[in-house]
């Protein structure tokens, strides 16, 4: 199957400083990605929808100013968590999808704990 | 919008039985329905998935029904092995394209 790469794997930062996630797809362009947050024992939560060259769509509840998201090519989509706090440390989860209607790969996730 | 509920939260089977996870939803428009398996600190992986012009679909140990009608659809292990303990999520695509989650079912194979 498709290959979507995560990185940093883990991260650890102290509260206020920011942190930037890379999510690429390896094997496919991706004109859609997809941003999660899972909290222990949860279901995937969707922060947002990114579409390559456009501002993303965040669901509701989530701070856009916060959780800053770039995709700016067919491979590449950003997360940046601006001014971290204890309450942002998470399992973040990148998706993207295989053209419209195709199925989505996820990425390995990053786990983020902020002190 | 489409809402997909899956039951039951915990599943605890023994070894060698069957294991059955229950979703339904919402929309009628929905039409492509995958199911995920997630090992602990793990990313999903999908191991079935099965599109509305299907009523089964089956592959070794695993099989999804889906009953459009009654709008709900089902993921089936037989023989269950240790490896299969793992959170499994289901999901459906909605109208835009969207995967709509259920909430998780943890499944436990007692040896």
């Amino acid at each position: 199957g498709a290959v979507v790469s995560q990185h940093p794997s883990w991260v650890i930062c102290k509260s206020g400083t920011s942190v930037k996630i890379e999510c690429r797809s390896l094997d496919f362009q991706a004109t859609t990605m997809f941003w999660y947050r899972q909290f222990p024992k949860q279901s995937l939560m969707l922060m947002a929808t990114s579409n390559e060259g456009s501002k993303a769509t965040y669901e509701q509840g989530v701070e856009k100013d916060k959780f800053l998201i770039n995709h700016a090519s067919l491979t590449l989509s950003t997360l940046t968590v601006t001014s971290a706090h204890p309450e942002d440390s998470s399992f973040y989860i990148c998706s993207a999808r295989d053209g419209v209607a195709g199925e989505q790969y996820f990425g390995p996730g990053t786990r983020l704990t902020v002190t | 919008g489409e809402n997909v509920e899956q039951h039951p939260s915990t599943l605890s089977v023994q070894e060698g039985d069957s294991a059955v996870i229950k979703c339904t939803y919402s929309d009628s428009a929905s039409n492509y329905f995958p199911w995920y398996k997630q090992e602990l600190g793990k990313r999903p992986q999908l191991i079935i998935d099965i599109r509305s012009n299907v009523g089964e679909k089956k592959d070794q140990r695993i099989a999804v029904t889906l009953n459009k009608t009654a709008k709900h659809f089902s993921l089936h292990i037989t023989e269950t092995q240790p490896e299969d303990s793992a959170v499994y999520f289901c999901a459906s695509r909605d109208s835009n394209y969207q995967l709509i989650w259920g909430a998780g079912t943890k499944l436990i194979i007692k040896p």
